[in-house]
């Protein structure tokens, strides 16, 4: 049971706009940034969104992230196949002292 | 550009202790505001992280695993290593190292390693 709460899967048509939610506490979201990590098949983790709404160089501006008090959001506009990927947000989690991850998304692109 | 490499052996008995080794290249395992982190993914689910270590030695590990696990840190070789003690099928996982980017109020992982399967299993 993950701490951070995610939906389990999420789907979409090209060129469609998604968004995956991502619920905690206020041990975690409500009192720290949330991050955002795509994970494309059989490969690692990478950073998505960090800061809350933050991309990293080279991240399409395509991805937005967003958080109002103990919950946050990402946003997929422009669909494309290889969007097709798992989702998982994360927080520092003041009480265990480390990072949490949600249960992660998998995103279908119909 | 900063790699990860994570190394060691892909099939561990139960009971026995699972090692593993990341290296690091590209950068200085020693640089500030970076603690080195482990985190991992049985098959299927999700991430879990594992703990993470600053160049010192310093130490943060997730309270879940803490009575089993021991991170050490190699500065010499850049690397940093990870031990978990008696393991069992559930501790079967992909295991990924990572940099962990560590400041006041932002800390998240920027750079990983490809992963590292590790099964449990006599």
């Amino acid at each position: 049971q993950s701490v951070l709460t995610q939906p389990s899967s999420a789907s979409g048509t090209p060129g469609q706009r998604v968004t995956i939610s991502c619920s905690g506490s206020s041990s975690n979201i409500g009192s720290n940034y949330v991050y955002w990590y795509q994970q494309l098949p059989g490969t690692a983790p990478k950073l998505l969104i960090y800061k809350n709404d933050q991309r990293p160089s080279g991240v399409p501006d395509r991805f937005s992230g967003s958080k109002s008090g103990t919950s946050a959001s990402l946003a997929i506009s422009g669909l494309r196949s290889e969007d097709e990927a798992d989702y998982y947000c994360a927080a520092w989690d003041d009480s265990l002292s480390g990072p949490v991850f949600g249960g992660g998304t998998k995103l279908t692109v119909l | 550009q900063l790699q990860l490499q994570e190394s060691g052996p892909g099939l561990v008995e139960p009971s026995e202790t699972l090692s593993l080794t990341c290296s690091v290249s590209g950068g200085s395992i020693g640089s500030t505001n970076y603690y080195w982190g482990w985190i991992r993914q049985p098959p299927g689910k999700g991430l879990e992280w594992i703990g993470s270590i600053y160049y010192s030695g310093n130490t943060y590990y997730n309270p879940s695993l803490k009575s089993r696990v021991f991170i050490s840190v190699d500065t010499s070789r850049n690397r940093f290593s990870l031990r978990l003690t008696s393991v069992t099928a559930a501790d079967t996982a992909v295991y990924y190292c990572a940099r962990h980017v560590w400041q006041q109020w932002d800390r998240y992982f920027d750079y990983w390693g490809q992963g590292t399967l590790v099964t449990v299993s006599s």
